[in-house]
């Protein structure tokens, strides 16, 4: 099974910051990498598939990159709203497994 | 608009079988593979299991494989996940989602699963 790798696991910033979250592949995924935001309570909802596509109606502050086994997720500008769980998960091969997710708060 | 509405959850004893039912609308259903992805209290998400767009082939995470089954009827436009011989590790939220390589771009508001005497 491929094996995701998610840092931080928590993150506090503030509004207008930048940051970045992480995904480590145990394994060559070719970019078939999908992150989700998933607000309290409510369904996750896919932000960037193929590693760096938005998905639509996704904000142009959210912004993927990465190839092989490295991905990073950048937020740009924070806004309150970004308050959320976010995970990583490859597409790549069978089990399609997840990262253990990244809680972002406002400091 | 694409709809996913899951319903079967609820409370049951460790040993029983529950059957989960999500109701797709909105897109061509016999298009598209589908998938149960769950997510125990206060964790991560984990992918139970895929079909195909025709039902011709299905996979399943090992730990709940030969205890679910997932199948479809794309006349009914809906997608099930039988689960027999339940566990109180099997405890989570339940959500159908549209499967593709792309990633799940629809996803169900999920159904709670609880596992408990």
């Amino acid at each position: 099974d491929i094996q995701m790798t998610q840092s931080p696991a928590s993150l506090s910033a503030s509004l207008g910051e930048t940051v970045t979250i992480e995904c480590l592949a145990s394994e060559d995924i070719y970019s078939n990498l999908a992150w989700y935001q998933q607000k309290p309570g409510k369904s996750p909802q896919l932000l960037i598939y193929y590693a760096n596509s938005l998905n639509d109606g996704v904000p142009s502050r959210f912004s993927g990159s990465g190839s092989g086994t490295q991905y990073s997720l950048k937020i740009n500008s924070l806004q309150s709203e970004d308050v959320s769980i976010y995970f990583c998960q490859q597409n790549y091969d069978s089990p399609w497994t997840f990262g253990g997710g990244t809680k972002l708060e406002l400091k | 608009e694409v709809q996913l509405v899951e319903s079967g959850g609820g409370l049951v004893q460790p040993g029983r079988s529950m059957k989960l039912s999500c109701a797709a609308s909105g897109f061509t259903f016999n298009n598209y593979d589908m998938a149960w992805v769950c997510q125990a209290p206060k964790k991560g998400l984990e992918w139970v299991a895929t079909i195909s767009y025709d039902g011709s082939s299905t996979y399943y995470r090992d730990s709940v494989k030969g205890r679910f089954t997932i199948s479809r009827d794309n006349a009914k436009s809906t997608l099930y996940l039988q689960m027999d011989s339940l566990r109180s590790e099997d405890t989570a939220t339940y959500y159908c989602a549209r499967h593709s390589l792309s990633g799940y771009g629809y996803w169900g508001q999920g159904v709670m699963v609880t596992v408990s005497s």
